[in-house]
């Protein structure tokens, strides 16, 4: 079945260091892939997606490419800071059952100290 | 501007008690979800909802039942807590089941 694979953590930078969280999916047909962010006590956000090959998704500093060549949905930021330690997970939708649902990963936490 | 309301935030049960967690979306959205998080193993889906009165299984659904009688409510159901029920509960709503989900804030649970 579908899955994602993602680094494991944590990640400990230090600010203006570059970021990058791997992440890797097996799939059947086109998924959708996606990128959420998690800040203590709080529910997921979405940070960004890509809905077919090659697009690129960014937000607040953050990208990440579709590629379907190695399968993977890698995340980067050229300069963190302190304000983006949290959990990212990503995710892909996998259809089944009739109906689309996410699947994700089991999660990456990035500290950033000062 | 709600979005996605759980409640309640905490809450400690002893093994065998039942109890309802709540969620309520104010987007008209079609798509509900209910996901429990453990660590090391991201989200897992416990039960869905395509709309009013479908509903259908995740990954892990044993244990919990779900009901869909207004577009607004997904309610999910611990009928005989256990102590692997242990976790922290997130509702999520979306317009389809591929597009972008917007996640309740949680629920953690205790089971002792």
């Amino acid at each position: 079945g579908n899955s994602v694979t993602q680094m494991e953590g944590p990640v400990t930078l230090s600010e203006e260091a570059f970021l990058t969280i791997n992440c890797t999916y097996t799939a059947t047909g086109y998924p959708s892939l996606f990128w959420y962010v998690q800040y203590p006590g709080e529910g997921l956000q979405l940070l960004l997606k890509a809905t077919k090959a090659d697009d690129k998704g960014s937000n607040k500093g953050f990208e990440a490419t579709y590629r379907k060549e190695t399968t993977s949905f890698h995340l980067e930021k050229g300069s963190v800071q302190v304000s983006d330690s949290a959990v990212y997970f990503c995710a892909l939708t996998s259809f089944s059952g009739g109906y689309n649902k996410l699947i994700f990963g089991a999660g990456t936490r990035l500290a950033v100290h000062p | 501007n709600a979005g996605v309301t759980q409640t309640p935030k905490f809450q400690v049960l002893k093994t065998g008690q039942s109890m309802t967690l709540q969620c309520a979306q104010d987007m008209n959205h079609e798509y509900m979800s209910w996901y429990r998080q453990d660590p090391g193993m991201g989200l897992r889906l416990i039960h869905y909802s395509v709309g009013a009165g479908i509903t259908d299984q995740g990954e892990v659904p044993n244990g919990y039942n779900v009901s869909r009688s207004t577009t607004e409510d997904f309610p999910l159901r611990l009928l005989s807590a256990a102590p692997s029920q242990t976790s922290v509960y997130f509702c999520a709503s979306s317009y389809a089941g591929d597009q972008p989900q917007h996640f309740g804030d949680g629920t953690r649970l205790s089971i002792l």
